[in-house]
C-alpha cells in the first residue's frame, strides 16, 4: 500500500495563477480531508469529504475548491492564488470520520 | 464553539527529564481526543487516542473532563522524542465528526 500520496511535493505560483494539488489514497477510506499548516497556527481544515460525491467546507475554505468523484482521489483546486495561500498542505484519509487519520507527505506551496 | 488550546509553542527539556505537553479543550459534547506527532521529515502520525487508553513510546495521556484537559506525559524524555506534537478534538457537525487541531507544541530534548 502506498497509503496517502500527494503531488507535487513543491510548487511555486505567481499571484492569480490556478493549480490543483493532487491527493490519492489506496486504502479504500471513505473520509478524506485537506489541511493547511502555517507556523503558529497549527493545522486548519480547508475541506473534507465523507464519501464519493460528498464534500463540505472546513474552517478556512475561501479560495479553494474540492471535488470527490472517486473514493481514491480528492484534489484541491486553488482558483486564483494569493500570497496568503503560501503554506504547507496536507491531505489525510480515514476509514470513517471518527477514526485515526492517515496523512500524506505534504505539498509546500509558495505564492509570489 | 469547540476549541483546542496548546499553551506552549516550544518545550525544551534535557534527556531523562519528565515531559508534559498541555492540551485543553472546549466542547459541549462528549469529547474524543487524539495526540498526533510529526517527526522531522516524516508525516504526521497518530501517537495515541484517549479511548484506547494505551501507552505509546512511553507516552500516556489521560482525559480529565473536570479540567477539560488531555495532557501528554512521559516520565523520562529521550532525544528521539524531539518533534512537533498536535492535540486534536473530534466534534460533531452536521452528521459528521470533524477534527480540530491545536496550534502544536515543538518538543526539543537536549542530550
Amino acid at each position: 500500500n502506498a497509503g496517502v500520496t500527494q503531488t507535487p511535493k513543491f510548487q511555486v505560483l505567481k499571484t492569480g495563477q490556478s493549480m490543483t494539488l493532487q491527493c490519492a489514497q489506496d486504502m479504500n477510506h471513505e473520509y478524506m480531508s485537506w489541511y493547511r499548516q502555517d507556523p503558529g497556527m497549527g493545522l486548519r481544515l480547508i475541506h473534507y469529504s465523507v464519501g464519493a460525491g460528498i464534500t463540505d467546507q472546513g474552517e478556512v475554505p475561501n479560495g479553494y475548491n474540492v471535488s470527490r468523484s472517486t473514493t481514491e482521489d480528492f484534489p484541491l483546486r486553488l482558483l486564483s492564488a494569493a500570497p496568503s495561500q503560501t503554506s504547507v498542505y496536507f491531505c489525510a484519509s480515514s476509514p470513517y470520520d471518527r477514526n485515526e487519520q492517515f496523512f500524506g507527505p505534504g505539498t509546500r506551496l509558495t505564492v509570489l | 464553539a469547540q476549541r483546542v488550546t496548546q499553551p506552549e509553542k516550544l518545550l525544551s527539556v534535557f534527556k531523562g527529564a519528565p515531559v508534559e505537553l498541555k492540551c485543553n479543550y472546549s466542547y459541549s459534547g462528549s469529547p474524543e481526543l487524539f495526540w498526533y506527532v510529526q517527526y522531522s521529515r516524516q508525516r504526521l502520525q497518530l501517537l495515541l487516542r484517549h479511548i484506547s487508553r494505551e501507552s505509546i513510546k512511553g507516552f500516556t495521556a489521560d482525559l480529565n473532563k473536570g479540567e477539560t484537559s488531555f495532557h501528554l506525559k512521559k516520565p523520562f524524555a529521550q532525544e528521539e522524542d524531539s518533534a512537533m506534537y498536535y492535540c486534536a478534538l473530534l466534534f460533531a457537525s452536521g452528521g459528521s465528526y470533524i477534527p480540530t487541531f491545536g496550534r502544536g507544541t515543538s518538543l526539543i530534548v537536549h542530550p
